[in-house]
């Protein structure tokens, strides 16, 4: 079965620090481009960082650059997220999505996700 | 940027339901939609503007190019209840329209 599992996410202070984790399972992770996509509470999708396979190649929104980064492991199929400098507006679920722009979507969209890992940033 | 219309909509079952997303710029045919459930991630619907993922039923389809688009559920169900989102993916940042609600009368 393909599967993406989210942790790390938990109730930390403005300014402080997360990393998130996610293990893929069920497919060639190293293979496909993935995201970090998150979802504020009662609020809409927000695309939050891409890497490429090899992780030459990466991608921020401009709400987390320079306090975000996204990395991968593939000897240990998984994805990261160390966040940095949090805020109040960063409390969201964060879920983790596999990329399936060069595989079978011609563009990077979203074909496989996580259960999602909630981050609270709140004093 | 996407703009989502209408934000919620109401129909019974067997209705024709259509959701329009509009790009900011020329996005080509690059967007997907994605179907999402309370407490649940996001399904991944359509790319292409209407290429259908594997297991999708057939009353969704997906029509457009450029800056308008359109998403329609030919014979609304209920299981259908739910919120629905286009992502444009002609360039990064990749972004999301704000959302449909779609409920069932």
């Amino acid at each position: 079965e393909v599967q993406l599992v989210e942790s790390g996410g938990d109730l930390v202070q403005p300014g402080g620090s997360l990393r998130l984790s996610c293990a893929a399972s069920g497919f060639t992770f190293s293979q496909y481009e993935m995201n970090w996509v998150r979802q504020a509470p009662g609020k809409g999708l927000e695309w939050v960082s891409y890497i490429s396979t090899s992780g030459g190649s990466i991608y921020y929104a401009e709400s987390v650059k320079g306090r975000f980064t996204i990395s991968r492991d593939n000897a240990k199929n998984s994805l990261y997220l160390q966040m940095n400098g949090l805020t109040v507006a960063d409390t969201a679920v964060y879920y983790c999505a596999r990329d399936c722009g060069t595989t079978s979507c011609y563009t990077p969209h979203f074909d496989i996700w996580g259960q999602g890992t909630m981050v609270t940033v709140s004093s | 940027q996407m703009t989502q219309s209408p934000s919620s909509v109401s129909a019974s079952v067997g209705a024709r339901v259509t959701i329009t997303c509009r790009a900011s710029q020329d996005i080509n045919s690059w967007l997907g939609w994605y179907q999402q459930k309370p407490g649940k991630a996001p399904r991944f619907l359509m790319y292409s503007g209407s290429i259908l993922e594997d297991g999708v039923p057939s009353r969704f389809s997906g029509r457009g190019s450029g800056t308008e688009f359109t998403l329609t559920i030919s014979k609304l169900q209920a299981e259908d209840s739910a919120t629905y989102y286009c992502q444009q993916a002609n360039s990064f940042p990749l972004t999301f329209g704000g959302g449909t609600n779609v409920e069932i009368k």
